[in-house]
């Protein structure tokens, strides 16, 4: 079974500080793929990534950058110059290749970022 | 704005009524997915249909159903409703049903059973 943590159940930083978040997943699947996704307190999941198995290069995108690292089985999420804005409820999710999986998703972690 | 909307956004109803929320995909999306998120289970999959055909169920109760129509809306139907029912619903969609693109999701209803 598919399975993602996310440990990490709140984190609160002061603005410009860089935050990292935590994922780790469980699969036997080979081929899989990895999303995040952000939920800021207006309450709509919004796509920010997704990666696939094959693809370890770390992703950057302004000030969002993805650690993929299959050793570890962790897909982390680092947030550089936090930013009020940036508060919210990030989920990272898990689907695998067989079968007819439908996305899995971790408990979510709570960001809060202070002026 | 995902493309995906989602009505009515906030519904308030007591213990065994019956609600109905409605779902349009983005335009061009055939696969259809509803999600349950509450504080206890998280983000919890239901239902998923695909051009009209339901395709997978996940921890959906007998209690609730859900349908897809020629037009490609889709309506997920609650009843008997208890407390516990309480969650925000999402819908979320994909064009082909190919699961490992991911799904765009749309912004919730918020259900409030009383």
């Amino acid at each position: 079974a598919q399975k993602v943590t996310q440990a990490q159940t709140e984190i609160s930083v002061v603005e410009k500080e860089d935050v990292t978040l935590d994922c780790v997943y469980e699969t036997r699947d080979t081929t899989y793929y990895l999303f995040w996704y952000k939920q800021p307190p207006s309450g709509e999941l919004v796509f920010l990534i997704r990666r696939n198995s094959f693809d370890e290069q770390n992703e950057i995108s302004g000030r969002y950058s993805w650690n993929f690292q299959k050793s570890t089985s962790s897909f982390n999420f680092t947030i550089t110059a936090s930013q009020v804005v940036d508060s919210a409820v990030y989920f990272c999710a898990l689907i695998g290749d067989t079968g007819f999986q439908k996305l899995v998703f971790g408990t979510g972690t709570r960001l809060l970022v202070s002026p | 704005d995902s493309g995906v909307t989602q009505t009515p956004k906030h519904l308030i109803t007591a213990t065994g009524q019956r609600v109905t929320l409605r779902c349009s995909p983005r335009s061009g999306d055939l696969s259809v997915y509803w999600y349950q998120q509450s504080l206890d289970q998280g983000l919890q999959f239901l239902i998923q249909y695909y051009n009209g055909e339901e395709r997978a169920k996940g921890n959906i109760l007998e209690r609730f159903s859900a349908q897809q129509f020629p037009d490609l809306h889709s309506e997920l139907n609650l009843s008997s409703l208890e407390l516990g029912d309480s969650a925000l619903y999402f819908c979320a969609s994909n064009p082909s049903g190919l699961d490992s693109y991911g799904y765009t999701f749309g912004s919730g209803t918020r259900l409030t059973v009383v």
